[in-house]
């Protein structure tokens, strides 16, 4: 099966902060990579994308880092605040196929 | 503003029940989704379907069967309701082509 490796499973940052979440694949086949937020009581938002023609994409404080050749990518979010506070999933597919998700990081972002 | 909408957002039923879960998307998709999420394991596909009429089966199907008659609505039938059902059921819906998934706001179903 197609997996996708969310690393960790929960994290805690103080205001201010950078909060680092990593996922690792597998299928080399893979080339689109979003990352969705969720807050409690919501269904995932999509949050931020890339395609690996690019080795970063930006989106005010959220950041992807993608590195082709270790089949790994990451969020950053910058200047973490309490808002963020959610469960941040990571995903993958290709072409027509489903997505697979890896399995959740709760993120708490202290005061 | 694109919208997926559930019929439910809290659901009680009892073992051996049969439980309709209702989908609608505004955004004339051709792609919809049925995920069950539970803590620790993330979001599991149940099913989807590419078009009217159409369905494929996900990674954990059993006792679930779907139905898509029109294009925005994409039901999740549980045939007779057990208590391993007892999660939240996301539905999603994605344009032909496109990658990104837009989601509702999901269904927390009980089974007593």
């Amino acid at each position: 099966q197609q997996q996708v490796k969310q690393s960790p499973q929960s994290l805690i940052v103080q205001k201010g902060g950078i909060s680092i979440i990593n996922c690792a694949y597998e299928n080399t086949a893979f080339d689109y990579f979003p990352w969705y937020q969720q807050f409690p009581g919501k269904g995932p938002a999509l949050l931020i994308a890339i395609r690996p023609d690019v080795s970063e994409k930006k989106e005010g404080r959220f950041t992807i880092s993608f590195n082709k050749s270790a089949k790994q990518f990451s969020l950053h979010i910058m200047d973490s605040q309490p808002g963020d506070s959610a469960t941040y999933f990571c995903a993958a597919n290709s072409g027509y196929s489903t997505l697979t998700f890896g399995k959740g990081t709760m993120l708490l972002v202290s005061p | 503003d694109v919208k997926v909408t559930q019929s439910s957002r809290y659901l009680v039923k009892r073992t051996g029940e049969k439980v309709f879960l209702e989908c609608v998307q505004d955004m004339d998709h051709e792609n919809m989704f049925w995920y069950r999420q539970d803590p620790g394991l993330g979001l599991r596909l149940i099913y989807f379907s590419y078009d009217v009429k159409m369905k494929e089966k996900g990674d954990i199907p059993e006792g679930y069967s779907v139905s898509r008659e029109k294009k925005e609505r994409f039901s999740l039938i549980l045939e007779s309701a057990s208590t391993n059902q007892t999660s939240m059921y996301l539905c999603a819906s994605r344009e032909l082509g496109l990658a990104g998934e837009f989601f509702g706001p999901g269904t927390r179903l009980t089974v007593l």
